[in-house]
Parts: structure tokens; C-alpha cells; sequence
């Protein structure tokens, strides 16, 4: 019962590198999210995909890129990456649109550092 | 400006003690609430929502819309029950917006 599906756990950069985090979803759910988490911060969402074909910024999209290849994948994409983007990255998705008491399901989570 | 505050980073208690986590939140309208918990070495996941009025693992969660607050309320706490709590009102607008407070990790001590 995977639910929602992130790789890679762990991942080390270089500054100015490049790098996509793959999100995959098993739930037959519409709408995908990315966040990041920051030592003593809670959640800030990036971008989501309220429905396949579709993709918005959230609070914090500047140097991510997101791409929603399919239902069920939602891959977030760093094309040169900076040290200010060492973070925990989670993807979450959701039946619906996160209302009416609709929850969002979480993955694992990505450790990224970049030096 | 919308906001959530969780002013505890750590809530520390014995087993069997009464539990009360607080989360404030900032807005004008009337949000949908939510609490998610992440316990160790699992996945952030939902607690509780405040439009079912339920209570989960005996944690109930009133909203006090005066205070603008959504505290987690549990009356007597146990070991299982330690983790991070998150509270995350959701903010209507051009997109439904949940916004996460920082958390606050809950140790519940034998």
C-alpha cells in the first residue's frame, strides 16, 4: 500500500546543479502537492496541480520548476540549485482540491543539502 | 495576512496527564481546520478535521472563533501519543490554502 511515493530519500548537490524530485501517487487522486519544510518552519507549499494538466505556484515557487506528467506523477525540478534550497521536500496529494475536509496524503519526504 | 502560530516547540508531560496543544491562527473569514500528526519514523498524516467534529485516538480539537484559536485537546495523555503535531487551517481564496503552523512535538514521559 505505497500511497504516495517519493524518490530519492537523500540527495546531496553541488551548488548550480541540477536535479528533479520524483513524486508518484497510487490513490487515483487529482490534485498534487510540493512543499518544503525549514528547521523550525512549518510546511510552505511550492507549487500544486489542483487536476491533471494543470500546475499553480504556492507560496515559495522561485527556482523550482514542477511538471505534472501524469495523474499520477508530480516531478519538482531545481535547474540550478543554491544552498538557500536545503530543505526536507514533501509531496502530498488529494481527492479533491484540499477543501471540504478533504486531507492530503503525505510521502516520506526528500533530505536535499546543497553545498 | 494569513497566519498560524503553534507557540510551544515542545509540550512536555506525563502519562496521564491532561494534554492541550495550542495553534492561533489569523484571518478574517472562517477557515476549515485541521490537525495533522507526524509520529516517529511515519508519515505526516491527519489527525483530525474540525468540520467532522470528531475525535481521533481520544484528541478533540475545539475552535474558538472569538480567540481565533483551534487548540488539540486530549485529557489524558499516553507514551503513543508522542510526536509532532501540526495545526493547518485552510485558507480560502483563489486557491484553498492550508497553511502549516511550525509544529509542536509532544513527549509524553512514563
Amino acid at each position: 500500500n505505497a500511497g504516495v511515493t517519493q524518490t530519492p530519500k537523500f540527495q546531496v548537490l553541488k551548488t548550480g546543479q541540477s536535479m528533479t524530485l520524483q513524486c508518484a501517487q497510487d490513490m487515483n487522486h487529482n490534485s498534487m502537492y510540493w512543499y518544503r519544510q525549514d528547521p523550525g518552519m512549518g510546511l510552505r507549499l511550492i507549487y500544486y496541480s489542483a487536476s491533471e494538466g494543470t500546475t499553480d505556484k504556492g507560496e515559495v515557487p522561485n527556482g523550482y520548476n514542477v511538471s505534472r506528467l501524469n495523474k499520477r506523477e508530480f516531478s519538482l525540478r531545481l535547474e540550478s540549485a543554491a544552498p538557500s534550497q536545503t530543505s526536507v521536500y514533501f509531496c502530498a496529494s488529494s481527492e479533491r482540491p484540499t477543501q471540504g475536509g478533504q486531507p492530503q496524503h503525505f510521502g516520506d519526504g526528500t533530505r536535499l543539502s546543497i553545498l | 495576512a494569513q497566519r498560524v502560530t503553534q507557540p510551544e516547540k515542545l509540550l512536555s508531560v506525563f502519562k496521564g496527564a491532561p494534554v492541550e496543544l495550542k495553534c492561533n491562527y489569523s484571518y478574517s473569514g472562517s477557515p476549515e481546520l485541521f490537525w495533522y500528526v507526524q509520529y516517529s519514523r511515519q508519515r505526516l498524516q491527519l489527525l483530525l478535521r474540525h468540520i467532522s467534529r470528531e475525535s481521533i485516538k481520544g484528541f478533540t480539537a475545539d475552535l474558538n472563533k472569538g480567540e481565533t484559536s483551534f487548540h488539540l485537546k486530549k485529557p489524558f495523555a499516553q507514551e503513543e501519543d508522542s510526536a509532532m503535531y501540526y495545526c493547518a487551517p485552510l485558507f480560502s481564496g483563489g486557491y484553498n490554502k492550508l497553511i502549516f503552523g511550525a509544529g509542536t512535538r509532544l513527549a509524553v514521559h512514563p
